[in-house]
């Protein structure tokens, strides 16, 4: 699996954007990239994902380079709710491979000041 | 709609001995995933199950196993346990077994071994 690289940490204010980076050099032309969050005492939970374009949805952005060797994943208006490890995941579609696995790394940890 | 349901949520149990952890998936999942988190090692797959079959396999050791009810519910099983077993235990269920489709993970095991 292709790997990725995010920063250990990072810190916010609440009601301020957050801006969480991710480098994939090495990702391929069709490999997904997803993001996970797990807050405290909690699994995991699904947060957005894409391919090419960037996407919205409720809960965040997910922001991807032209070409796709990094992405970024946008909370636009922090609560103390995100405070959470943030993972960015990259899912290939090679089957058997796929199959139901996440490969998860080691995340980044959001810290969101009240 | 329920989310996914694991049992039992703490579990204590000695080297040597074996342990079955159990898995309900989100009413109309199909796809059961399992993983183990541990502080050293984070989140690891450990396999995964679609329509009762084993689709794909994490490296870990043949003690692990699990196995898919006609209802998608899912066991894990662990035999002779080791100290470096303990750890908490995730299931994952999702809608379909390919990339696109996201997981939704329960609260977790949380398994000692002593």
């Amino acid at each position: 699996d292709a790997k990725t690289t995010q920063p250990n940490s990072m810190e916010s204010n609440e009601e301020e954007p957050v801006h969480l980076p991710c480098n994939h050099s090495t990702i391929s032309g069709t490999d997904y990239i997803h993001w996970y969050r797990q807050l405290p005492s909690q699994g995991p939970e699904y947060v957005i994902h894409g391919l090419t374009s960037n996407v919205n949805n409720r809960m965040a952005s997910l922001a991807i380079a032209e070409d796709r060797k990094s992405s970024t994943l946008i909370l636009h208006r922090a609560t103390l709710r995100d405070a959470a490890v943030y993972y960015c995941i990259l899912r290939a579609p090679r089957v058997g491979t796929s199959y139901g696995k996440l490969t998860f790394g080691q995340g980044t940890i959001l810290t969101v000041h009240p | 709609k329920a989310g996914v349901t694991q049992t039992p949520r703490y579990l204590i149990k000695t080297r040597g001995q074996q342990v079955t952890l159990s898995c309900s998936p989100i009413s109309g999942h199909r796809s059961v995933s399992w993983y183990q988190q541990t502080p050293g090692q984070g989140l690891q797959f450990l396999f995964e199950y679609f329509s009762e079959t084993q689709r794909n396999k994490g490296n870990f050791p043949g003690r692990f196993s699990g196995r898919q009810f006609s209802n998608s519910r899912s066991e894990m099983n662990v035999s002779t346990l080791e100290l470096g077993d303990s750890a908490l235990y995730l299931c994952a269920s999702s809608e379909g077994s390919g990339l696109i489709y996201e997981q939704y993970f329960g609260p977790g095991t949380r398994l000692t071994v002593t």
